[in-house]
């Protein structure tokens, strides 16, 4: 069965950094491209980062593009997700989703359960 | 930006009864890179279709979907009680990848 534990959610205030984490298992990870997605009831759901299963390809959304890089280590398992300069927009329930294929982006179709990430002073 | 626009926003049926819902791009896609999600309350989102038309590991055949160009289908049959959530689709043949506002499927 796959699962998808993510960690790392915290208030934040503007301006600071944070990773999220996200331990996967259940699956070949090397096989399978990872992509995080945050929701907020406002802007609903948006693709941030995604990685091909062997690191080498990656895609940001445009709104976190030079501020958020998102990365793998495939002998542990994890996917991370380095956010910096982070902004009030940027407050989100942040998804860890499996992709569907190799590559960076595909449709996802598996979804951990989700860590909040709040940004305010 | 390719944006999805999705309608109607909330859809009020029965159990039993079929729904159709839209997804309308600004944009032309390819059918390979079309997907919808269904997500209930307090639960991630969950795979339905992809490439327009094919369903997801265990999902019924009562959902199906179908388009082309800007605007694409997802048809439900024979709704459940479990069916009824918030249904999004999904491109990702452009970047940025994108998904639409949601349709809310309640129960009448």
């Amino acid at each position: 069965e796959v699962q998808l534990l993510e960690s790392g959610g915290n208030l934040v205030q503007p301006g600071g950094s944070l990773r999220l984490s996200c331990a996967a298992s259940g699956f070949r990870v090397s096989d399978y491209g990872l992509t995080w997605v945050r929701q907020t009831p406002g802007k609903g759901l948006e693709c941030v980062a995604g990685i091909s299963g062997d690191g080498g390809n990656t895609y940001y959304g445009d709104s976190v593009k030079g501020r958020f890089t998102i990365s793998r280590d495939n002998s542990k398992n994890t996917l991370y997700l380095q956010m910096n300069s982070l902004r009030a927009g940027d407050t989100a329930l942040y998804y860890c989703a499996k992709n569907q294929r190799f590559l960076e982006w595909s449709p996802v179709d598996s979804w951990g359960q989700g860590t909040l990430v709040t940004v305010s002073s | 930006e390719i944006v999805l626009t999705q309608s109607p926003d909330t859809l009020s049926l029965s159990p039993g009864e079929g729904a159709t819902l839209s997804c309308r791009a600004s944009q032309s896609l390819t059918r390979s890179y079309v997907a919808w999600y269904q997500q209930r309350p307090g639960q991630p989102p969950k795979l339905l279709i992809y490439s327009t038309s094919s369903r997801a590991t265990g999902i019924p055949d009562r959902f199906s979907g179908s388009g082309s160009g800007t605007d694409f289908t997802l048809t439900i049959n024979r709704l459940e009680p479990e069916d009824f959530a918030v249904y999004y689709c999904q491109q990702f043949g452009r970047s940025p990848i994108t998904f639409g506002q949601g349709t809310r499927l309640d129960i009448k």
